[in-house]
């Protein structure tokens, strides 16, 4: 089955650490979003990635980093430098990165920073 | 910076109601709409999308859109229990979403 796959579920790290969190899809989209959302709020975005090896700043891009090496996969690193990382992390995937390209999004990963 | 907004609610309504769910965008260049449902603890998944002015159908769900007024709006005929959840309105340009409106749908 297609579909985009986000792991692990639940990620528990000490603050100071940097994480990475993994988003997979085997749908052949072109596009990968990373989004946070925080409880009882919408969702932010984080980065995006319209192609191979190219990327840009979201909304909130600060503290965090992401590579797009191959078409399949778009990590996000949550880095010691963002200041309240604990949050519901989303990734999504469209076909194509146009205006009229609906998002298929991944379960999620729930970061906690102790 | 664009924005989307919504009333974050929540919204309650008996079963068998309409339920009514509002989205205003602030830019005027905006041509597509989409409509997504999160469950409590759950990723969001795409109900609906417009991209022209007048209304969509399907099955039970309307996405209504007007261009002039920059709003676009969901409505849930013959609401049921299992539509209780947060709806996600996004404007696609540039793929921000709104904050989110909760509806809870009692039996």
């Amino acid at each position: 089955d297609g579909g985009i796959t986000q792991s692990p579920k639940y990620l528990f790290r000490k603050e100071g650490q940097n994480v990475t969190l993994s988003c997979e899809q085997n749908l052949n989209h072109d596009a990968m979003y990373w989004y946070r959302q925080d409880p009882g709020q919408g969702l932010r975005l984080i980065y995006y990635s319209q192609i191979v090896n190219d990327f840009q700043k979201g909304d909130i891009a600060e503290g965090y980093s992401v590579s797009r090496e191959k078409k399949e996969s778009f990590p996000l690193t949550v880095t010691s430098a963002q200041k309240n990382p604990t949050a519901f992390y989303l990734c999504a995937s469209s076909p194509w990165a146009g205006r009229d390209s609906p998002l298929h999004f991944g379960n999620g990963t729930r970061l906690t920073v102790t | 910076q664009k924005e989307v907004e919504q009333n974050s609610g929540p919204l309650s309504v008996p079963e068998g109601a309409i339920a009514s769910l509002n989205c205003t965008y602030s830019d005027r260049g905006s041509q597509s709409f989409f409509w997504y449902r999160q469950y409590s603890g759950k990723s969001p998944e795409l109900i609906m999308f417009i991209y022209s002015n007048g209304d969509k159908e399907d099955g039970r769900f309307t996405a209504q859109l007007n261009k002039a007024s920059q709003y676009v709006s969901l409505l849930i005929r013959d609401s049921q229990p299992s539509d209780s959840a947060t709806y996600l309105c996004a404007v696609n340009n540039d793929m921000r979403f709104g904050a989110g409106t909760r509806l809870t749908v009692k039996p």
